[in-house]
């Protein structure tokens, strides 16, 4: 059954650094998502990606993220300047329709120190 | 602000019995919810999505929706110990199907 991929898996950066966080989406999935969830918290929304440029965008992704699709599948996260609450679980999702339906990724644990 | 209400639980059921997971949403005009489970360090895997009021039914899993009660529900019968996880609702905005907002989780124990 195919599935999302992420890498890598844990990833750990001092303050003030740069990190790319990487993920490949099911194949003919058209729609892309990050998430972040904080220890103990909710799943939260930071984007949305089709057609090559973002959809949707919370609040918390600011200018410090970004987000691009740099050929057929890979899909990624920058994070330009890391700060120490940017600590996180970082999930990839993928979908087929509008409708919303997403298949995540098994996530990458970003610590910043 | 959207919210998706969740109460997080601990719901503790015996192994056998019918879980009911409920969750609210304050957003009037989303059209899409989802259910998702989540095992401990693990990602969320999709078990159930519901476009239409009323119930749909997959295996031991129903989902249930009322929109004009803002209420989705999902009920798992014969819970087994491997049901033993966090449910997440998760509801789509107005705006749009591409930003999604989830509840905290409930947390089911089924108990063997």
């Amino acid at each position: 059954e195919p599935e999302v991929t992420q890498t890598p898996s844990h990833q750990v950066t001092q303050m003030g650094q740069e990190v790319i966080l990487r993920c490949v989406p099911i194949s003919n999935h058209l729609y892309f998502y990050w998430y972040r969830q904080i220890l103990g918290q909710k799943v939260e929304f930071l984007v949305s990606f089709y057609n090559n440029e973002i959809s949707e965008k919370s609040e918390i992704f600011d200018d410090q993220f970004s987000v691009e699709r740099p050929d057929g599948s890979n899909f990624t996260l920058k994070i330009r300047s890391t700060k120490l609450e940017d600590s996180a679980m970082y999930f990839c999702a993928s979908g087929t329709s509008g409708t919303g339906e997403q298949y995540f990724g098994p996530g990458t644990r970003l610590t910043v120190t | 602000q959207k919210e998706v209400e969740q109460n997080s639980g601990p719901l503790s059921v015996p192994e056998g019995a019918i879980a009911s997971l409920n969750c609210t949403y304050s957003d009037r005009g989303s059209q899409s919810f989802f259910w998702y489970r989540q095992y401990s360090g693990k990602s969320p895997e999709l078990i159930m999505f519901i476009y239409s009021n009323g119930d749909k039914e997959d295996g031991r899993f129903t989902a249930q929706l009322n929109k004009a009660s803002q209420y989705v529900s999902l009920l798992i019968r014969d819970s087994q110990p491997s049901d033993s996880a966090t449910y997440l609702c998760a509801v789509t905005d107005s705006g749009g199907y591409q930003k999604v907002t989830f509840g905290i989780g409930t947390k089911l124990q089924v108990i063997p």
